[in-house]
């Protein structure tokens, strides 16, 4: 079946990076867009970009751009997040969804990442 | 960006009992929007996609109507399991792909 596996807790200072990774099985990987999503503690679900695994393409929410990186390892069917210096708001749980489609929703989710920002 | 309006906030109701949750958008989104299931520590999950299609694996208690700007999420006799948060999505106007805010739905 579809899975899609993330990488375990992180805490990170202030001003710190966290890489989140993706790994994925049960379908072909480079079939389809991977979208990163974030939800702070209570709060909702908030896009933060794609990633398209078979040109490299990506696209990022304005909000994270020039702070996110989006990169994927086709050899390991693996995408990953990377978000710079990080700030307090940044303590959330990351989430990696494999995206149906051009127009089309996130189907299955990872597991999610917990990113707690702490000094 | 397409702002999504979800209602209520939060809701409560009683196993057996029928319940909507409703969305509204900023923009006609056609009938691009899809629902997700989220329970406490757990990662969200797809029900409907494009405004009425049932996931294979779940419910037929479960269902969505709408096009335009106004959609609904039915859940026909509630069932424990179903106690958790919905959200809505847009997936037509993108991106960004946007959310609602959630509505909980809790037990009487």
């Amino acid at each position: 079946q579809v899975q899609l596996v993330q990488s375990g807790p992180e805490v990170k200072k202030p001003g710190a990076s966290v890489k989140v990774s993706c790994k994925t099985s049960g379908y072909r990987f480079t079939g389809n867009y991977l979208h990163w999503v974030r939800q702070a503690p209570g709060q909702g679900l908030e896009w933060m970009g794609w990633i398209n695994p078979y040109s490299g393409d990506r696209k990022i929410a304005q909000k994270f751009q020039g702070r996110v990186t989006l990169t994927r390892d086709t050899s390991i069917s693996t995408a990953y997040m990377e978000l710079r210096s990080l700030k307090s708001d940044d303590a959330a749980v990351y989430y990696c969804a494999r995206g149906r489609g051009d127009k089309g929703w996130f189907d299955p989710w990872g597991q999610g990442t917990l990113v707690t920002v702490s000094s | 960006d397409v702002q999504m309006t979800q209602s209520p906030f939060s809701l409560s109701a009683s196993i057996g009992d029928t319940v909507t949750i409703t969305c509204r958008t900023s923009q006609n989104i056609r009938r691009y929007v899809n629902w997700y299931q989220q329970k406490p520590g757990k990662a969200p999950k797809l029900l409907i996609y494009a405004a009425s299609n049932l996931k294979g694996d779940v419910p037929s208690r479960f269902s969505g109507s709408g096009s335009g700007t106004d959609f609904t999420l039915t859940i026909s006799s509630l069932q424990p399991e179903d106690f958790a948060t919905y959200y809505c999505q847009q997936s037509y106007i993108t991106p960004p792909w946007t959310f609602g805010q959630g509505t909980k739905v809790e037990v009487k």
